[in-house]
């Protein structure tokens, strides 16, 4: 069973406009959760984190928001570039451990 | 330049022929990791250690075996591999336990 959960395998979007990318969890012991990007044969970069005690962090163009009663957060991309076409996975992770559990993953697509 | 090189990038073998994906950082990060990506499935933390001599169990651990005799090099072992290990490999490092990851370009194992 995932934990985490991007319900979405691809999301299309135009130049200029805003992207948003959703990610569901189950487990409520998570308390630390991150965006990371991907482009073809490259490795996961990291993009923005967000602690389970803030609902919101923004870092440039990308802002990540938390609702912990929903067991929910969304990675913003304001305004979205042909650059930022890549797939996008959340993670999340708990303990001491702090072993990531990462989602599916969403194909962004940013048509110029 | 920092980074995580893994080694081969592409490999195609036979089961049951033994093989290893070395796995190199040069930041002297303390945390490392192995995932594998499967399609639909995310990435999965096959094994991960916190430290020299000390490795542990991730969510994907049957048919792998790790070591870390070193703090820079991060071994994943294929001792019998079989089809259903035909993955795409990410090996990760990160100064500790809990900061964001750093990966590597991926290897892709094929097993016929």
């Amino acid at each position: 069973d995932q934990q985490v959960k991007q319900n979405s395998p691809s999301l299309s979007v135009q130049e200029g406009r805003i992207s948003i990318l959703n990610c569901d969890y189950t487990n409520s012991m998570f308390d630390y959760f991150l965006w990371y990007k991907k482009y073809p044969a490259e490795g996961p970069t990291f993009l923005i984190s967000i602690s389970s005690i803030k609902d919101k962090n923004e870092d440039g163009r990308f802002t990540v928001f938390l609702n912990k009663s929903a067991k929910h957060l969304s990675l913003h991309i304001v305004p979205s570039q042909p650059g930022d076409s890549a797939v996008y996975f959340c993670a999340a992770s708990t303990g001491s451990a702090r072993q990531l559990t990462f989602g599916s993953g969403t194909q962004l697509t940013v048509l110029p | 330049e920092a980074q995580v090189t893994q080694n081969p990038r592409y490999l195609i073998t036979v089961t049951g022929k033994k093989l290893t994906v070395t796995c190199s950082q040069n930041m002297n990060h303390e945390y490392m990791s192995w995932y594998r990506q499967d399609p639909g499935l995310g990435l999965r933390q096959i094994y991960y250690s916190m430290n020299v001599e000390v490795t542990d169990k991730g969510d994907v651990p049957e048919g792998y075996k790790v070591s870390r005799k070193e703090k820079r090099n991060f071994p994943l072992i294929l001792e019998s591999p079989s089809p259903n290990q035909t993955s795409l490999y990410f090996c990760a490092s990160s100064f500790k336990t809990g900061d964001e990851q750093y990966f590597g370009p991926g290897t892709r194992l094929t097993v016929t």
